[in-house]
């Protein structure tokens, strides 16, 4: 049974580019949300879809948008990259609408590096 | 921010019982007490989660206080594999986990 998987493990892109992250949710769930996490830090919500809308957002300008495919798999759009984008991105499922007795599972996620 | 206070840093020696703790003194009726751990380098990984009765699974135990304002992650007998950050986190109904700072634990031979 695979977990959540995310695509590519690292990447390195230069100020003011776009980058494009992939996430498969875990088999059986439906509903993915997205992560940052800055070296040393917590990882921080950025935002949730389910049913193919963002459905919650936390407090992430709109350089950063996502989207999901009807299979619910999902990706995470960066535009005009700065020097502070670089984190590693980490991609979470869950099943709604069991929601908070439900936990999310993360995978490894993404290592972005911007220069 | 976060709704949970954790020490930064503990040590356990390899085969005794971790005992980590976690402070959440505003938690609502309905909020789930979660814990996860991050090894260096990977995602978070789930531990267990509880609302008010104590748990426990093949990982660990939580116990969480009868006025549910603090709650404490049990590895029984940790191993150096349990070398990591443990975050506990408040959830209310959705996926918008607040992570605080975490406890790190560092396990020794």
């Amino acid at each position: 049974d695979a977990g959540v998987t995310q695509s590519p493990t690292h990447l390195i892109k230069t100020r003011g580019q776009q980058v494009t992250l992939r996430c498969s949710p875990k088999s059986g769930h439906d509903t993915v949300s997205w992560y940052q996490q800055a070296l040393g830090q917590g990882p921080q919500f950025i935002f949730q879809y389910y049913e193919e809308e963002e459905r919650q957002r936390g407090n992430f300008p709109d350089r950063f948008s996502g989207h999901q495919f009807p299979n619910y798999s999902s990706e995470l759009n960066v535009n005009a990259l700065l020097l502070g984008d670089s984190a590693l991105y980490l991609c979470a499922s869950s099943n709604r609408p069991s929601s908070y007795n439900s936990p999310l599972h993360f995978g490894n996620g993404t290592r972005l590096t911007v220069t | 921010d976060a709704k949970t206070t954790q020490p930064p840093s503990m040590d356990c020696a390899e085969g005794r019982a971790a005992n980590l703790p976690c402070n959440h003194s505003t938690i609502s009726g309905n909020e789930y007490v979660y814990w996860y751990r991050q090894i260096h380098s990977q995602g978070p990984q789930y531990i267990i989660h509880g609302l008010k009765n104590n748990e426990t699974n093949e990982m660990a135990s939580l116990i969480i206080t009868e006025d549910r304002k603090s709650s404490t992650l049990i590895l029984p007998h940790a191993t150096l594999r349990d070398t990591a950050v443990y975050y506990c986190i408040v959830r209310d109904n959705t996926d918008k986990l607040i992570f605080g700072t975490g406890t790190r634990l560092q396990v020794f031979p």
